[in-house]
């Protein structure tokens, strides 16, 4: 079965600060990776799509890069982290393009101070 | 670009009533649409998915309908428990997946 991790879990970071979340899939080859940012009380915001090794997409311009060095693994980075980057990540994948079903990793809560 | 409303952004029920969430959204060409429930802190699990060539969708005590021409879909919770309290996202595809955001359901004991 498929399963997806991110990791960390949390994060307290100070303006200024780098970043680098990470996003691994287990139990499939080739998916599509999804970042999304959930700020409080509002819906969710794709940042970054990649239907493939080095291939990036980004919907929201802003301080915040992703890349994708291995089939499954998805990393959400920043050099310089701001106040208004703090929200709930959410990696997510899908099996190609389509009528497929999207499944969610558990999310980092980060926090910008 | 697609827009996705769930309406109402709040619910509060007591246990054992059926209820029903709604989702709207203004693109009817869609590959799919995906229900979804959140926990507080957590990431998202999917409920149920239905093509856009379904009209429903069936798991539990869960059902999901699709009228894809006027661009609505509902999803039916029978029985309710306290156990399904949480906040419900559906999701539209077509290139990418567009969110509503959200009806936070509690069910009182």
């Amino acid at each position: 079965s498929q399963t997806i991790h991110q990791w960390p879990a949390t994060l307290v970071q100070p303006v200024g600060s780098p970043l680098s979340l990470e996003c691994t899939v287990e139990g499939t080859s080739n998916p599509n990776l999804y970042w999304y940012r959930q700020a409080a009380g509002r819906g969710l915001q794709l940042l970054f799509y990649s239907v493939g090794i080095g291939q990036i997409s980004s919907e929201v311009p802003q301080n915040l890069s992703a890349s994708r060095p291995q089939d499954r693994q998805f990393i959400l980075s920043s050099k310089k982290l701001l106040l208004s980057d703090s929200g709930f990540y959410l990696c997510a994948w899908s099996q190609g393009q389509g009528g497929y079903e999207q499944y969610f990793g558990p999310g980092t809560r980060l926090t910008v101070t | 670009k697609q827009e996705v409303t769930q309406i109402p952004a709040a619910l509060s029920v007591p246990e054992g009533e059926n209820l029903v969430l709604n989702c709207s959204f203004t693109d009817s060409a869609i590959y799919n649409l995906q229900w979804f429930r959140q926990d507080p802190g957590k990431g998202l699990t999917s409920l149920l998915l239905i093509q856009s060539s379904q009209r429903e969708q069936t798991s539990g005590r869960l059902n999901a309908s699709l009228d894809k021409s006027s661009g609505r879909s509902t999803l039916y919770i029978a029985a309710s428990q306290p156990g399904d309290s949480a906040t419900y996202l559906c999701a539209v595809r077509r290139n990418q997946f567009y969110f509503g955001t959200g009806t936070s359901l509690t069910v009182i004991p």
